[in-house]
């Protein structure tokens, strides 16, 4: 079964770039029809949507954050990695990546997920 | 402040049921398919419900979700100690061109 795991620094600094990236094990990101993801908790909040990157390659990013990112695939068709740059204390948040799988409409359910790794954006 | 509304918490007795609402518009709920998700402090969210009411394999039939006009609900009956979460709901929002989600309800077993 496909497991997913984020890796990446743990902290930021304030103007600078975030990067993740998303290791698929038990899979790969060119074997469907998949929306490879990349979602964001803020501490005490809600979940946040930030993009995903079907896996021909097209990109969908959130609006609100679409200035400032990036969602790309590697060469090795198993990692696929977040670029999120000018980075803020607003940032700070758990990222988790996830598969998207479309449902019988334009939306997406998220199944499964990485465990989520923790970005603090600090001086 | 989330675009789909959730009570932010529930409660009921191991046995009993609980039901966990999510509001939402015409732009989103009312015309996309809702889906569930159970999240534990400091694990992997974990995908319940799809298409406001199909369960993934592995998904016990206590948890049942349904749709009406712009409110989907998500039902957990028999309810178990570890069934204690976070659960959000979630779908495509087509005025915001945006996948959103609720703000989560926190589920208590008395």
């Amino acid at each position: 079964q496909v497991q997913l795991q984020e890796s990446g620094p743990g902290l930021v600094k304030p103007s600078e770039t975030l990067s993740l990236t998303c290791t698929v094990s038990g899979g790969s990101i060119s074997s469907g029809g998949y929306y490879w993801s990349w979602i964001r908790q803020h501490p005490g909040k809600g979940l946040e949507w930030i993009g995903y990157i079907y896996y021909r390659g097209n990109r969908y990013y959130n609006p609100s954050l679409k200035s400032r990112v990036a969602i790309s695939v590697d060469t090795s068709e198993i990692h696929f990695s977040l670029t999120l740059t000018s980075v803020t204390a607003a940032d700070t948040a758990v990222y988790y990546c996830a598969r998207g799988q479309p449902n019988s409409d334009s939306s997406v359910s998220f199944d499964p997920w990485g465990q989520g790794t923790l970005v603090t954006v600090s001086s | 402040q989330s675009v789909l509304t959730q009570p932010p918490s529930v409660s009921a007795a191991p046995g009993q049921k609980v039901t966990i609402s999510c509001s939402g518009s015409s732009s989103n709920v009312g015309n996309n398919y809702v889906s569930w998700y159970q999240h534990l402090p400091g694990t992997a969210p974990k995908l319940l419900i799809y298409d406001n009411n199909k369960r993934p394999s592995g998904i016990p039939d206590r948890f049942s979700g349904s749709k009406s006009g712009t409110s989907a609900t998500l039902d957990i009956t028999g309810l178990q100690t570890g069934d204690e979460a976070e659960y959000y709901c979630g779908t495509w929002d087509t005025s915001l061109s945006a996948e959103v989600f609720g703000g989560g309800t926190k589920v208590t077993v008395l």
